[in-house]
């Protein structure tokens, strides 16, 4: 059974750095086609995806906020640690992690990755 | 970037009513594109990958279709505990993962 669970302060100040662990269990994010993603959603708005690490450590960023985002993990640990720097207001959202993996077509092509297990959400909040 | 685009942002529809949404790419995105449902207060689950494809454990009234720049999901037969926001999301254009704006399902 896979499950995830997101940590962190809930409120940050602006101009901080937010730092959010993802700890996961039933995975390993040393199995090849496996990462584990962040996307978060302001109050009452639509999805944004942040970054996302794969098994053999390679990462990716949202290209809008790839200055201000760290993504690491820590294998023994099964954790994935995102940190974001220079916290503004408009960054006030709940931030969610999820297990990705990579899936196939119908003819066994690679078909992208997609997020099948998610976290509960971590709500934090920027303001003074 | 490639923009992912739904409609309608919102539909109201009965039980039992056939409902479909629509998502667009900016640029052909093959296949690479899925279907979430999300419920208030609740973590996005997955229900439709490559573009086709039923997740495990999904019932089998959704179902998508298309593929390039032009995507569909349809619930057949809507029920009560269907009423949610759905989200598209392509996983074509490296280093971006697109969401879409959103379609709310309401009740009508």
């Amino acid at each position: 059974q896979i499950t995830l669970k997101e940590s962190g302060p809930t409120l940050v100040k602006p101009t901080q750095t937010l730092t959010l662990t993802c700890t996961f269990s039933g995975f390993s994010l040393s199995t090849s086609g496996v990462g584990v993603g962040w996307i978060r959603q302001p109050p009452g708005k639509a999805l944004e995806w942040l970054a996302l690490i794969y098994w053999d450590d390679d990462k990716r960023y949202s290209p809008s906020l790839k200055s201000r985002l760290t993504i690491t993990k820590d294998t023994s640990k099964n954790q994935v640690v995102l940190t974001m720097t220079n916290m503004d207001p408009v960054d006030t959202a709940t931030y969610y992690c999820a297990h990705a993996r990579r899936y196939y077509d119908s003819s066994g092509y690679s078909a992208g990755y997609y997020f099948d297990y998610w976290g509960q959400g971590t709500l934090v909040t920027v303001s003074s | 970037d490639i923009q992912m685009t739904q409609s309608p942002s919102s539909v109201s529809a009965s039980v039992g009513d056939r409902v479909t949404i629509t998502c667009r790419a900016s640029q052909g995105i093959s296949s690479w594109l899925a279907w979430y449902q999300q419920k208030p207060g609740k973590a996005p689950k997955l229900l439709i990958y490559a573009a086709s494809s039923l997740q495990s454990g999904v019932p089998s009234r959704f179902s998508g279709s298309g593929s390039g720049t032009d995507f569909t999901l349809t619930i057949s037969s809507l029920q009560p505990e269907d009423f949610a926001t759905y989200y598209c999301q392509q996983a074509n254009s490296f280093p971006m993962l697109t969401f879409g704006g959103g379609t709310k399902v309401e009740i009508k």
